[in-house]
């Protein structure tokens, strides 16, 4: 079975902030693919990253950058220099190399403040 | 660029009623998910479709629930005599599909159904 833990339910920091949300998943693949989502206050889910299991190196893409570690199950995001606009819930998500179905964690709700 | 589309954004509908919601798929996308978000929840899977074929529906809350996608093009999902508890988020996605690879899926914006 598959699982994926955001034990952060909710952060909130203050505009410039630098902020990590927590991602860990489980499962008993080899191949595997992990993904973060976005979803605004106005409800669609936006897709930001997909890594999977065979690369584990680190990605930046402007103010966001993921840290994926096979040793501690775990693929957090930072968020670099906080801003208004981030503010949404991030979803952490797991697919196994052979199916297609999303396991998704309960999200974390980011708030930054001005 | 067309993203997913989902209609209707919002149905009410009394108890015992049967609603069909709708999905239009990013047209080059084979694969075509349904998934159903609760309040402070992650989606959770319900059914996909690779191209007219529904490859997965074990997952489908109950026989109320059946979802089809008659000519590889858009979907429908269909709940028949709805109970309260029914009433969430009706979420779906679209991806293409790849020999041996995992592409990313692509939201619509969902259809919110509240059962009075």
């Amino acid at each position: 079975a598959q699982k994926v833990t955001q034990a952060q339910t909710e952060i909130s920091v203050v505009e410039k902030e630098d902020v990590t949300l927590d991602c860990v998943y489980e499962t008993r693949d080899t191949t595997y693919y992990l993904f973060w989502y976005k979803q605004p206050p106005s409800g669609e889910l936006v897709f930001l990253i997909r890594r999977n299991s065979f690369d584990e190196q680190n990605e930046i893409s402007g103010r966001y950058s993921w840290n994926f570690q096979k040793s501690t199950s775990s693929f957090n995001f930072t968020i670099t220099a906080s801003q208004v606009v981030d503010s949404a819930v991030y979803f952490c998500a797991l697919t196994r190399g052979s199916a297609r179905q999303l396991t998704f964690g309960s999200g974390t709700q980011l708030t930054v403040l001005p | 660029d067309t993203g997913v589309s989902q209609n209707p954004r919002h149905k009410i509908t009394k108890r015992g009623q049967n609603v069909t919601f709708r999905c239009d798929p990013i047209s080059e996308h084979n694969r075509l998910y349904w998934y159903r978000q609760t309040l402070g929840q992650g989606p959770e899977f319900l059914t996909y479709f690779q191209n007219e074929a529904q490859l997965e529906k074990s997952r489908l809350l109950s026989d109320r629930f059946s979802a089809e996608r008659p000519k590889g093009s858009f979907s429908t999902l269909e709940i028949q005599r709805t109970e309260q508890g029914d009433s969430a988020m009706y979420l779906c996605a679209s991806s293409l599909m790849g020999q041996g690879a995992v592409y990313e899926q692509y939201f619509g914006p969902g259809t919110r159904l509240t059962v009075t």
